[in-house]
């Protein structure tokens, strides 16, 4: 079965910092990656995704995410944060059909 | 395109009533699904359906009743509530064409049960 970790439930990243968030799936083939966001009271809204090829993928936003098989991750980032970019993350996984495996999220608040 | 849209947008029942939440997609889209989600849990899946007339169980089914009589609609009865149903509920599509398994989510309806 397939499964994600999202270690950090919240991460506070001063406005203008960098921003890395983790991910770590587990599954037993080549794993069809997503990341989205989740804006108070919103829906889910696509980041960026990984199918194959270039393990360096990017999205909208200004937001990339880098795909490591040997450490079965799929940490996202951002070189430099606007408040705007507060909100809920969620990195999920697809095992080789339409079955999102969602992780419980990270929280991300931006301080001036 | 409308996309992916849910009604009602809020609910509140009481525990034993039924419901059913509203989905619907204007995109052709194939598979479509239904996610709850819980604080610190993520979403988590229900049911899902890849096509008019299939649908099959998620993580959490139990309580829940699904049908697909078309491509656009795919309603999610409530049976009997009960409070462990509070949640925000999501629906979303996808196209399934080209192995995109990309989905596209609606705008969510909040569940509370009392």
């Amino acid at each position: 079965a397939q499964s994600v970790t999202q270690p950090d439930i919240h991460i506070t990243v001063s406005e203008g910092a960098s921003l890395e968030l983790r991910c770590n799936y587990s599954y037993g083939a080549t794993p069809y990656l997503f990341w989205y966001v989740q804006s108070p009271g919103q829906g889910l809204q696509l980041l960026l995704k990984y199918f194959s090829g270039d393990t360096l993928v990017q999205g909208i936003k200004g937001f990339e995410a880098e795909f490591k098989r040997s450490q079965s991750s799929f940490n996202l980032r951002k070189p430099s944060v606007h408040w705007s970019d507060a909100a809920e993350y969620f990195c999920a996984v697809a095992g080789g059909n339409e079955k999102l495996t969602f992780g419980t999220g990270t929280r991300l608040t931006i301080i001036p | 395109n409308a996309g992916v849209t849910q009604t009602p947008k809020f609910q509140v029942l009481k525990t034993g009533q039924s419901m059913t939440l509203q989905c619907a997609q204007d995109m052709n889209h194939e598979y479509m699904s239904w996610y709850r989600q819980d604080p610190g849990m993520g979403l988590r899946l229900i049911h899902y359906s890849v096509g008019a007339g299939i649908t099959d169980q998620g993580e959490v089914p139990n309580g829940y009743n699904v049908s697909r009589s078309t491509t656009e609609d795919f309603p999610l009865r409530l049976l009997s509530a009960a409070p462990s149903q509070t949640s925000v509920y999501f629906c979303a599509s996808s196209p399934r064409t080209g192995y995109s398994y990309e989905q596209y989510f609606g705008p969510g309806t909040r569940l509370t049960v009392t």
